[in-house]
């Protein structure tokens, strides 16, 4: 079946530790999105690619990375430069065309100790 | 700042009757608009969507208005349902660059 996924559903780190988020499509989409989103607010971009080798800083890029070195593959690291990093951390994929929607992954829980 | 502002935290609603949600934007750049819907634990789930030449669309039970004067839209669903409690999301966008994301109402339709 189509679609994305994401992995683990709930992770925890110790403060000061580095953690990679993975996300993993297989939609032949081209574009991908990390998103994070915190109790009483919308989600908000981290980073997003529209293509292979290529990516863009969102809204609240600091202290996160990523790369994208595969169509199928957009891994989030969570540095231990980022001040609140407890969060919930959606991945979302979307295609060009009419419709323009997002495919989104279930989640993952972040909580930082 | 936020671009895209929902303004309602949380509506209830009977069932059978219509649900009305609404969603605001400041950017007059954006030119295709979503509605997502997010159950707990789970990643939001496409709805519907509309483009910024059309100011209705329909499907099914749920159709979206666009203002783009007032630059508001909405999400009606009628007749609403039980299964229709969820958290609902607004997104825009401009040339399906970025999208943003307002705060989310959840909407609770008791039987």
């Amino acid at each position: 079946d189509g679609g994305i996924t994401q992995s683990p559903k709930y992770l925890f780190r110790k403060e000061g530790q580095n953690v990679t988020l993975s996300c993993e499509q297989n939609l032949n989409h081209d574009a991908m999105y990390w998103y994070r989103q915190d109790p009483g607010q919308g989600l908000r971009l981290i980073y997003y690619s529209q293509i292979v080798n290529d990516f863009q800083k969102g809204d609240i890029a600091e202290g996160y990375s990523v790369s994208r070195e595969k169509k199928e593959s957009f891994p989030l690291t969570v540095t231990s430069a980022q001040k609140n990093p407890t969060a919930f951390y959606l991945c979302a994929s979307g295609g060009q065309g009419a419709v323009g929607e997002q495919f989104f992954g279930p989640g993952t829980r972040l909580t930082v100790l | 700042d936020q671009q895209v502002k929902q303004n309602s935290p949380s509506l209830s609603v009977q069932e059978g009757r219509i649900s009305i949600l609404n969603c605001d934007y400041t950017n007059s750049m954006f030119d295709y608009f979503l509605w997502y819907k997010k159950y707990p634990a789970e990643g939001p789930t496409f709805l519907i969507s509309i483009s910024s030449i059309k100011d209705k669309n329909e499907d099914g039970r749920f159709t979206v208005f666009l203002n783009k004067s007032a630059k508001h839209l909405s999400l009606h669903i009628v007749p609403s349902q039980p299964g229709d409690s969820a958290v609902y999301f607004c997104a825009a966008s401009a040339n399906f660059n970025k999208f943003y994301f307002g705060s989310g109402t959840k909407l609770n339709v008791k039987p």
